[in-house]
């Protein structure tokens, strides 16, 4: 069985980019949820997709947007990058239904 | 008020300490209770999942929760430098968009051999 994946691991992009984030789903997982965990702090929910939709979503802006494609896995798109926009975005996974999700390692990203 | 509330620590301790982590919460609809395990710059691992008030146990880790005091709680008997971590407490919904887990800050456990 094959955990969840992320790509890339490190990432270093400029104010006002745009980055483009990538999950790959665990092996029978359908749904995947990001998260952005700033250093020191416990994850923050971003949204969560479902079917190739998004199904709900945190306290973040539309900046954030992302993609679920027909094989579950997801991307993560961000806008007009920010220097606060700077920590380490976390995908999970689960199927629907279950209640516990799994986690990738992350992606790291620092804006400058 | 925050929705969930943790001491982020840190905590250091002997090996072979007993390790008491503890968080509360807010919002009473609340109805699954992680805990996760973060090592550093590595994504967080589920360690313990409950869903009723009460006590599970899973080898030296045992998770309680009192929902009537809103107080989840994580033991880890004879503790060990690998488990030298940040521990999450996540709780979480159900049905739809409330499978969000909300988590609280994280506590940072050193375990000196």
């Amino acid at each position: 069985e094959t955990g969840v994946t992320q790509s890339p691991t490190h990432l270093i992009k400029t104010r006002g980019q745009q980055v483009t984030l990538r999950c790959s789903s665990q092996s029978g997982h359908n749904t995947v949820s990001w998260y952005q965990q700033a250093l020191g702090q416990g994850p923050q929910f971003i949204f969560q997709y479902y079917r190739e939709e998004e199904n709900g979503r945190g306290n973040f802006p539309p900046r954030f947007s992302g993609l679920q494609f027909p094989n579950y896995s997801s991307e993560l798109n961000v806008n007009a990058l920010e220097l606060d926009d700077s920590a380490l975005y976390l995908c999970a996974s689960r199927n629907q239904g279950a209640e516990t999700q799994y986690f990738g390692p992350g992606t790291r990203l620092l804006v400058l | 008020q925050k929705e969930v509330e943790q001491d982020p620590g840190p905590l250091s301790v002997p090996e072979g300490a007993i390790v008491s982590l503890n968080c509360t919460y807010s919002n009473s609809a609340f109805q699954y209770f992680m805990w996760y395990r973060q090592y550093s710059r590595k994504g967080p691992e589920l360690l313990m999942y409950t869903y009723s008030s009460g006590n599970k146990e899973d080898g030296r880790f045992t998770a309680q929760v009192d929902k009537s005091s809103k107080y989840i709680s994580l033991f880890i008997r004879d503790s060990q430098p690998s488990d030298s971590a940040t521990y999450l407490c996540a709780i979480q919904g159900s049905g739809g968009s409330n499978y969000k887990l909300t988590f609280g800050k994280g506590t940072l456990l050193t375990v000196n051999p």
